[in-house]
């Protein structure tokens, strides 16, 4: 298996702001990837899927670029309760059954 | 809503004890994984059993081992406990290919001393 990365962070932000997050990945026959939520000492959440073509879900927009190999995470008009860490995950390939994840970018959100 | 239970959120045991940690899917999903997450190390994939009475190792399997007796539950077992164990357990469960989403339990915050 291949490796995810994605820049730990914390990215320190404040209220109102846009911040992305890109993860970089290894496998080019990945084709399904990504991102969750964690907050602390919880379980990931999954936070969207990531299409071909970018999918937007309210203030979180993803994106994949497959010819660069990463995804990216844009958050819009970052809220406190946004303040989590983001995990990319790239699924498995091959006939594995295993996807790979990223250790996570923290997100910091203050007033 | 898929529902990924497991069996304690916080255990303390000590060190050559044999643990027990249990995970309970309700949704008939054919894939159970177990992971450790340890600060600044991510996720990273014990074992993971891909149909009943079938396993296979993960990145991390040494001094682990797991069974699936049936398709809901799969164990983790950890035959002699050390120190270097403690961490955070969790529990994961796909309906079939790992293309899909992982349903995680809330995890087993283990404590070995």
């Amino acid at each position: 298996r291949k490796e995810v990365e994605q820049d730990p962070g914390p990215f320190n932000v404040p209220e109102g702001a846009t911040v992305a997050f890109n993860c970089t990945y290894s496998n080019s026959a990945s084709q399904s990837f990504f991102w969750y939520r964690q907050d602390c000492r919880k379980e990931p959440k999954l936070l969207m899927s990531v299409y071909s073509s970018g999918n937007e879900d309210g203030r979180f927009t993803a994106q994949l670029n497959r010819a660069s190999q990463y995804i990216s995470l844009l958050i819009r008009d970052s809220k406190l309760s946004d303040s989590a860490t983001y995990l990319c995950v790239v699924g498995a390939s091959g006939g594995s059954y295993i996807p790979t994840f990223g250790r996570g970018t923290s997100l910091i959100v203050h007033p | 809503d898929v529902k990924v239970t497991q069996s304690s959120r916080y255990l303390v045991k000590r060190t050559g004890e044999k643990v027990f940690l249990e995970c309970v899917q309700d949704m008939d999903h054919e894939n159970m994984f177990w992971y450790r997450q340890d600060p600044g190390l991510g996720l990273r994939l014990i074992y993971f059993s891909y149909d009943v009475k079938m396993k296979e190792k993960g990145d991390i399997p040494e001094g682990y081992s797991v069974s699936r007796e049936k398709k809901e539950r799969f164990s983790l077992i950890l035959e002699s406990a050390s120190t270097n164990q403690t961490s955070m357990y969790l529990c994961a469960s796909t309906l079939g290919s790992a293309q899909e989403t992982q349903y995680f339990g809330p995890g087993t915050r283990l404590l070995v001393l």
